[in-house]
């Protein structure tokens, strides 16, 4: 699990607030992954990038913003969140590169975030 | 567009009996298939894929999982189960091919297994 590190690991944050997770992978990939993991739901894709530019956004609201400033780091910046946005957000990162990676990659998990929205 | 069944929410064994986590899926054409795990608190870790060849995968900690084309599924395996395999289960796929969305996985809702001492 080293090889992509998420932080912070638990978040608390009331609707209003604004807060970032942040994303870094050490195993050189080029494509990097925001996953929304809720109970008893399939993971759900939320953001895809890769070599830095964003190639899909699964229809995610706007309160949700991503950042990709490096193909080492990935941000997922929060504002005005609501209860149901509270879940476990994974990012992922895979050796892909652009625009659709290669279908056999691996995508390798860090250990999330749980995030609570009061 | 491509979906993952797994039909038991939950699987009990005892240890050292075979365990089998069951999986099926729809996808346009060959897939390719996955099998994560998920520790309690943890993010998944990659345990196997097919990609091509022989259908019988071998993977991580003794688990392999069987591709069967004809039933299109995916099914894990593991011949003596231990009770650290205790864990959430996700089967993915992904539709052969490069155009856009071919990097995406498609997990199924996970099957939380028990292993009973």
């Amino acid at each position: 699990e080293t090889g992509v590190t998420q932080t912070p690991r638990h978040l608390v944050m009331g609707m209003t607030n604004k807060k970032s997770l942040k994303c870094e992978q050490h195993l050189g990939h080029n494509a990097m992954y925001w996953y929304k993991q809720s109970a008893k739901k399939p993971l759900e894709l939320m953001f895809v990038y890769s070599l830095e530019e964003r190639v899909e956004n699964n229809s995610v609201p706007s309160r949700f913003s991503p950042e990709c400033p490096n193909s080492s780091h990935l941000f997922l910046h929060l504002h005005t969140l609501q209860p149901e946005d509270s879940a476990l957000y994974l990012c992922a990162s895979s050796q892909g590169q652009a625009p659709a990676g290669t279908p056999t990659d691996t995508q390798y998990f860090g250990p999330g975030t749980r995030l609570t929205v009061l | 567009a491509q979906s993952v069944a797994q039909p038991e929410d939950q699987v009990n064994v005892a240890e050292g009996n075979p365990l089998t986590v069951k999986c099926t899926y729809s996808v346009s054409g060959n897939p390719y298939l996955f099998w994560y795990v998920q520790y309690p608190n943890r993010g998944l870790q990659f345990l196997l894929k097919y990609i091509t060849g022989d259908n019988l995968v071998k993977g991580s900690y003794g688990f392999e999982a069987e591709f069967n084309k004809s039933q299109t599924s995916f099914h894990l395996k593991k011949p003596s189960a231990l009770v650290s395999d205790s864990a959430l289960y996700f089967c993915a796929v992904r539709p052969k091919g490069s155009g856009a969305g071919s990097y995406q996985l498609t997990f199924g809702k996970g099957t939380k297994l028990s292993v009973i001492p």
